[in-house]
């Protein structure tokens, strides 16, 4: 099956802690995306990646951090920087990001980090 | 202004048709999508619709886009109560670097009732 996974599901952490959110997809996308998600709000983009070694910040980078080393593979590290860490985390993937219907993004089941 | 917007509720008796509207914001978005997320679960593309049409019809969804007004809704026949859910509208914006952001409005909660 191809798809976008995600894990853990839940995820609790101490504050102070740094903690690592997987994204793995294995529909060879070359362009993986972070979001946050908060109760009654839209997704607001954390980071993005267009390739391998290559990432860029989105709208809420600060307090997060990404690495991109292999295509299917796209971890989120939420560091103790972060002031509001609880929340709903969703990856997604795109064919590319050249434009077009290329564009269209594809969504793992999510991780709720909850910070305790 | 920036922000795609949506109503956040909607409540509709079993088996009628529901509405679900959005306003968007950049008249360039090439493309408008609605997902569909249930609960504690990440979003499902649902339809999209490319910027040069009116109308899009898949089985018991259609989409209208009104690019005069800005403005998109997604039509539910028959709804069901496996349709409740929240429906996120999403833009694309582009942005510098060739890159396409999409941009989504905070989702109608959908309620389907006996």
């Amino acid at each position: 099956d191809g798809g976008i996974t995600q894990s853990p599901k839940y995820l609790f952490r101490k504050e102070g802690q740094n903690v690592t959110l997987s994204c793995e997809q294995n529909l060879n996308h070359d362009a993986m995306y972070w979001y946050r998600q908060d109760p009654g709000q839209g997704l607001r983009l954390i980071y993005y990646s267009q390739i391998v070694n290559d990432f860029q910040k989105g709208d809420i980078a600060e307090g997060y951090s990404v690495s991109r080393e292999k295509k299917e593979s796209f971890p989120l590290t939420v560091t103790s920087a972060q002031k509001n860490p609880t929340a709903f985390y969703l990856c997604a993937s795109s064919p590319r990001l050249a434009g077009g219907f290329t564009d269209t993004q594809y969504f793992g089941p999510g991780t709720r980090l909850t910070v305790l | 202004g920036e922000d795609v917007e949506q109503s956040l509720f909607l409540s509709v008796r079993e088996g009628d048709s529901s509405v679900i509207n959005c306003t968007y914001t950049d008249s360039s978005s090439t493309y408008l999508y609605w997902y569909k997320q249930e609960p504690g679960a990440g979003l499902q593309l649902l339809t999209y619709i490319f910027s040069n049409m009116d109308m899009k019809q898949d089985q018991r969804l259609t989409v209208l886009l009104n690019k005069k007004d800005k403005h998109l809704s997604l039509r539910i026949a028959d709804t069901q109560t496996g349709d409740s859910a929240i429906y996120f509208c999403a833009e694309t914006r582009p942005v510098s670097g060739g890159y396409n952001k999409l941009i989504f409005g905070a989702g109608t909660r959908l309620a389907v009732h006996p």
